[in-house]
């Protein structure tokens, strides 16, 4: 079965760089979402997209922003990165509404120097 | 409010021995959805198994099943005949209405399987 694709697996950028990161959720899911773990912590929600509009926007700093393209890919965009933004994004999908499970992409490993 | 809570920060089970992983949640909503997650060292978060708050029968999914008690609030996961690559981290998560319907963590346990 078709699984979350995300791109790159892992990217190394120096502080004040910009860096985009970018999701192909499942076919036919209607939500995407962008996740950030940081070190053993749990992940944090960014940002929500429900057919192709923000739905949410949790913690995501203002130098950041996100947005779902007409064939449904996500990108993340990253800019002034700072080392604190090293972490694991992740991007997942879902159908439906809050009984309905979220897949997840491997997620992308930043590290900023 | 803290919305899911795992107590257990880190545990140790015997390879081929069963563990449960604690989970209680807090919620308001009538209808809602229980969620295991697992994220082993490399990274990747790989849905387990969900439970709703309606279904009557506890999930079960190959080796991992739920003990969902609605009274007491509590989601546990069940990992029977452990083996070397159980060990990971495991979330217990849900989607509260009040939170948008996005997915909430809980602060996970690590398992570590011992041969």
């Amino acid at each position: 079965a078709a699984g979350v694709i995300q791109s790159p697996r892992h990217l190394i950028k120096e502080k004040r760089e910009t860096a985009t990161l970018k999701c192909y959720p499942i076919p036919r899911h209607d939500t995407v979402y962008w996740y950030q773990q940081g070190p053993g912590q749990d992940p944090q929600f960014l940002i929500s997209f429900y057919e192709k509009m923000q739905s949410d926007k949790g913690s995501i700093p203002d130098r950041f922003s996100a947005q779902q393209f007409s064939d449904y890919h996500s990108e993340l965009n990253m800019s002034s990165l700072e080392l604190g933004d090293s972490a694991l994004y992740f991007c997942a999908s879902s159908l439906g509404g809050g009984t309905s499970p979220l897949h997840f992409g491997n997620g992308t490993r930043l590290t900023v120097t | 409010a803290q919305k899911i809570t795992q107590t257990q920060p880190g545990m140790f089970v015997q390879e081929k021995e069963a563990v449960t992983l604690d989970c209680t949640y807090d919620t308001s909503d009538q209808s809602y959805g229980l969620f295991w997650y697992k994220q082993p060292s490399s990274g990747e978060m790989i849905f387990l198994i969900y439970q709703g708050s309606y279904d009557e029968q506890n999930a079960t999914e190959g080796r991992y099943s739920l003990n969902f008690q609605k009274a007491r609030k509590s989601a546990n996961l069940v990992i029977s005949a452990s083996q070397l690559g159980d060990s990971a981290m495991y979330f217990c998560a849900t989607r509260p209405m009040e939170y948008g319907n996005k997915l909430v963590f809980g602060a996970g346990t690590i398992l570590r399987v011992k041969s």
